[in-house]
C-alpha cells in the first residue's frame, strides 16, 4: 500500500521560511520521481516542483523558482520542500505526490499539510 | 506556456451521463490525465493517458481526447461522484493543471 504522509505545515509570518517533509512507504522510493503540488483555499491545483530518482535533477514552476528548493533522502524514504520568502499567496495545502514511471501523471497523493502565511 | 481550460461547473441528473471537458491547443497530441477531488480530501487519479482507468476506479469513468478537447465521461452519475475534477498534461518538464470543474449531481 503506497503511503505518502506530509508534515511541517503551520503558521508562518510573511517573509519567513518553512520546511515541509513527506514520508513515503509501501514502495521503493528511489525508483520514482516525486513532486510537490499545492492548492490555495477554494482554488485549483498548482504544480510546484519535481525531483528525479537520484535527486540530481529538479524542476520548478516559475511561481516558486528561486524561493523553494526540493530535495530528497532516499535512505530515509523522504521528500522535502524548503520554502523561503513566503507571502500570503503561498497559503495553501501542500501535497506530495508520486510521479508515474513514465513521468506523466501523479498516481499517488498524500493527504496534504496546510501552510498559512499571515502576520 | 501551455494552458488548459475547464468549465467551472457541470450539473447532471442522477443516473445520467456527465461530461467534463478540458480544452487546449491541439490537446489531442498530448496525454491527458484526470483527477477527482472530493471535499476535504486529496486528489485521486481516475483516468490516465486519455482513457486508461487505474485499478479500483469504476468502469463508469471513461476518457477521450481529440483535437482541442479532452473529455472525462461518467456514464451514469452517482451522488458519490460529486467532486471537483481536474485535467492535467505534461509540457516542457512542467505539469499543467486545468482550473477544475465542480460536478453537481442533482
Amino acid at each position: 500500500q503506497v503511503q505518502l504522509v506530509e508534515s511541517g505545515g503551520g503558521l508562518v509570518k510573511p517573509g519567513g521560511s518553512l520546511r515541509l517533509s513527506c514520508a513515503a512507504s509501501g514502495f521503493t522510493f528511489s525508483d520514482y520521481y516525486v513532486s510537490w503540488i499545492r492548492q490555495a483555499p477554494g482554488k485549483g491545483l498548482e504544480w510546484l516542483s519535481y525531483i528525479s530518482r537520484s535527486g540530481s535533477s529538479t524542476y520548478y514552476a516559475d511561481s516558486v523558482k528561486g524561493r523553494f528548493t526540493i530535495s530528497r533522502d532516499n535512505a530515509k524514504n523522504s521528500l522535502f520542500l524548503q520554502m523561503s520568502s513566503l507571502s500570503a499567496e503561498d497559503t495553501a495545502v501542500y501535497y506530495c505526490a508520486r510521479v508515474d514511471t513514465a513521468i506523466e501523471y501523479f498516481d499517488s497523493w498524500g493527504q496534504g499539510t496546510l501552510v498559512t502565511v499571515s502576520s | 506556456s501551455y494552458e488548459v481550460t475547464q468549465s467551472l461547473s457541470v450539473s447532471v441528473a442522477l443516473g445520467q451521463p456527465a461530461r467534463i471537458t478540458c480544452g487546449g491547443d491541439n490537446i489531442g497530441g498530448k496525454n491527458v490525465h484526470w483527477y477527482q477531488q472530493k471535499a476535504g480530501q486529496a486528489p485521486v487519479l481516475v483516468i490516465y493517458r486519455d482513457y486508461n482507468r487505474p485499478s479500483g476506479i469504476p468502469e463508469r469513468f471513461s476518457g477521450s481526447n481529440s483535437g482541442n478537447t479532452a473529455t472525462l465521461t461518467i456514464s451514469t452519475a452517482q451522488v458519490g461522484d460529486e467532486a471537483g475534477y481536474f485535467c492535467q498534461v505534461w509540457d516542457s518538464n512542467t505539469a499543467v493543471f486545468g482550473g477544475g470543474t465542480k460536478l453537481t449531481v442533482l
